[in-house]
């Protein structure tokens, strides 16, 4: 099976700009959560979608949005970016809708935002 | 808010002999615990997890101990070998109504010959 893909793997953006990202979970997964990987920071949790409904969110502003298709194929849109969303976003999926069950990562999109 | 805290970013041990990474939780809802290993330009791969109803979790050369009530968690590596040196990311999850899962900082092991 292949594993989660995102695209683009590196971006370069300017401030105010947006940009959306995009997470293909691996075949017959359901759930996709986003993360924000910062130095020292961690994983940060943006939000988790299952079957297209945005079941959980993290603490972040209204700028960070995603979605899901009905192919389980996740996008992340950041708004009027900031020297401060440059990171590290990380995509993961997992088979069951409920359950604490293993998430499988992608590999990232490295944001750099000038 | 820090639900999860590994306090130790690095820390450097010999080849062959014991890593101990540690990891402290504040949410006593959490109630499923897992360690992620993660290597640069890569996304992070699951490496063990333990449910809170158990206080040890072993996998070859990997054991997860729990202790709830310390709310402590710590992740043994007996030998550590040089490819051990990755980012360990501990992580909590709670039932909100699908799982939300929350990380740690995550801590490096520098593993010398």
């Amino acid at each position: 099976k292949a594993g989660v893909t995102q695209t683009p793997r590196y971006l370069i953006k300017t401030r105010g700009q947006q940009v959306t990202l995009s997470c293909s979970p691996i075949s017959g997964h359901r759930s996709v959560s986003w993360y924000q990987q910062t130095p020292g920071q961690g994983l940060q949790f943006l939000f988790e979608y299952f079957s297209e409904t945005q079941r959980n969110k993290g603490n972040f502003p209204g700028r960070f949005s995603g979605r899901q298709f009905s192919n389980s194929r996740s996008e992340m849109n950041v708004s009027t970016l900031e020297l401060g969303d440059s990171a590290l976003y990380l995509c993961a999926s997992k088979l069951a809708g409920v359950g604490a069950d293993t998430q499988y990562f992608g590999p990232g999109t490295r944001l750099t935002v000038l | 808010d820090q639900q999860v805290k590994q306090n130790s970013p690095s820390l450097s041990v010999q080849e062959g002999r014991i890593s101990i990474l540690n990891c402290d939780y504040t949410n006593s809802m959490f109630d499923y615990f897992l360690w992620y290993k993660k290597y640069p330009a890569e996304g992070p791969t699951f490496l063990i997890s333990i449910s809170s109803i158990k206080d040890k979790n072993e996998d070859g050369r990997f054991t997860v101990f729990l202790n709830k009530s310390a709310k402590h968690l710590s992740l043994h590596i007996v030998p550590s070998q040089p490819g051990d040196s990755a980012v360990y990311f501990c992580a909590a999850s709670v039932n909100t109504g699908g799982f939300k899962t929350i990380f740690g900082a995550g801590t490096r092991p520098f593993v010398k010959a």
